[in-house]
């Protein structure tokens, strides 16, 4: 069963605890992505990876931070330096950063900070 | 300032009825243009994508076209069905060389009644 997964589904955590959601993929994508989604806003970038042990920041990465150890796996890090944590995070992938390779999303994290 | 708009945010159809939903871009330089689809609490799904050459693009009851001069696209829904009420994206690319971002529309949220 080929795909992206994410865990969990729903997180609950306390103002000033860092967090870290997961993303996994065995789709053999060399790229891969951490997008934000936001009530009434479309996606927006914050890391992303186009090769194990690379990557970069995208247009709010404050407050976040990613590792690319393994080419199945970008998790992803909301520290406690992120001001508005709660929202819905989205992993994506694709072949390449390039061109017009399709990007398969995963199926989401919803996080609550209180 | 790259943006892509979409309207209208929500739309209400009865079921087995059409619809179309619009996306203007000020996205420059263009690449490609995709049409997801987005169930509630889920990743979106790739409908279509589409270059610069391309008008018109079918995947099943969805019907994307694109008009490159006047940097709008439309996604027409045929004889809907209850399964089609989701939150539909229209996503722009840059090229690769100035970026190759996504940016990505704040969505047309459908429901189909029976």
């Amino acid at each position: 069963d080929g795909g992206i997964t994410q865990s969990p589904k729903y997180l609950f955590r306390k103002e000033g605890q860092n967090v870290t959601l997961s993303c996994e993929q065995n789709l053999n994508h060399d790229a891969m992505y951490w997008y934000r989604q936001d009530p009434g806003q479309g996606l927006r970038l914050i890391y992303y990876s186009q090769i194990v042990n690379d990557f970069q920041k995208g247009d709010i990465a404050e407050g976040y931070s990613v590792s690319r150890e393994k080419k199945e796996s970008f998790p992803l890090t909301v520290t406690s330096a992120q001001k508005n944590p709660t929202a819905f995070y989205l992993c994506a992938s694709s072949n390449s950063a390039t061109g017009v390779y399709e990007q398969y999303f995963g199926p989401g994290t919803r996080l609550t900070v209180t | 300032k790259n943006q892509v708009e979409q309207s209208p945010q929500s739309l209400i159809i009865l079921e087995g009825k059409n619809c179309t939903l619009q996306c203007n871009y000020t996205v420059s330089p263009f690449s490609n243009l995709r049409w997801y689809k987005q169930d509630t609490g889920r990743g979106p799904v790739s409908l279509t994508i589409m270059t610069f050459s391309e008008n018109t693009k079918s995947n099943g009851r969805y019907t994307a076209t694109l008009d490159a001069d006047t940097k709008q696209s439309s996604l027409h829904i045929t004889a809907s069905q209850l399964s089609d009420s989701a939150s539909y994206i229209c996503v722009v690319r840059t090229l690769y060389n100035q970026g190759g971002k996504l940016i990505f529309g704040q969505g047309t949220e459908l429901s189909v009644k029976p």
